[in-house]
């Protein structure tokens, strides 16, 4: 059972502002990071954002994260049809002493 | 190229044992914390164990733990998971992954194709 709670689907029209978000508690969030993953069918995730709002390079600036208490939150704008995957949220959990994933969240293109 | 290569899935019984093996290569392996993920079929990812650079250091899932053990080889630049008492449960594709080099983040910025484990009798 995940620690960090996310809604289970989003969904948006091409050009929309999607967002996701990421409860979790002071544990996780908020006293570490946050990273998110996508995860595009039937394919290994792949790092979106680290360190709450840091983007790898080769990620689009369409993607972007942030976080406030225990809470994180995942933005896409200008929604491409391509953006239609899973999305994790995770950060490291100071009382479990281990790295704690989100329950994910499918996003649709309409 | 950053590459990671897991073997060692197959079919086993409840309450047997398995080794899975990922071979790292494209970057200084032991500069690099190594992570285990699993994610069972339809489901979401579970993080599984983490191992230090060094090897000095593990951490591991609740649901895994005394069951499993993380370790590595730095001069074979190869990660293990040992498996042992499996359980239904740990049916799931298994991932070799490599910590980001901003570190102390949990944060995993390469992973393997996964190899799959399934427990059954």
């Amino acid at each position: 059972q995940s620690v960090l709670t996310q809604p289970p689907s989003a969904s948006g029209t091409p050009g929309q502002r999607v967002t996701i978000s990421c409860s979790g508690s002071s544990s996780n969030i908020g006293s570490n990071t946050v990273n998110w993953y996508q995860q595009l069918p039937g394919t290994a995730p792949k790092l979106l954002i680290y360190s709450n709002n840091q983007r790898p390079s080769g990620v689009p600036d369409r993607f972007s994260g942030s976080k406030s208490g225990t809470s994180a939150s995942l933005a896409i704008s200008g929604l491409q049809s391509e953006d239609e995957a899973d999305y994790y949220c995770a950060a490291w959990d100071d009382s479990l002493n281990g790295n704690v994933f989100g329950t994910g969240t499918k996003v649709t293109v309409l | 190229e950053v590459q990671l290569v897991e073997s060692g899935g197959g079919v086993v019984q409840p309450g047997g044992s398995l080794r899975l093996s990922c071979a790292a290569s494209g970057f200084t392996f032991d500069d690099y914390a190594m992570h285990w993920v699993r994610q069972a079929p339809g489901k979401g990812l579970e993080w599984v164990s983490l191992i230090s650079g060094d090897g000095g250091s593990t951490y591991y899932a609740d649901s895994v733990k005394g069951r499993f053990t993380i370790s590595r080889d730095n001069s074979k630049n190869s990660l293990y998971l040992q498996m042992n008492s499996l359980r239904t449960e740990d049916t799931a594709l298994y991932y070799c992954a490599k910590d980001h080099p901003v570190g102390a983040t949990g944060a995993i910025d390469y992973w393997g194709q996964g190899t799959l484990v399934t427990v059954s009798s």
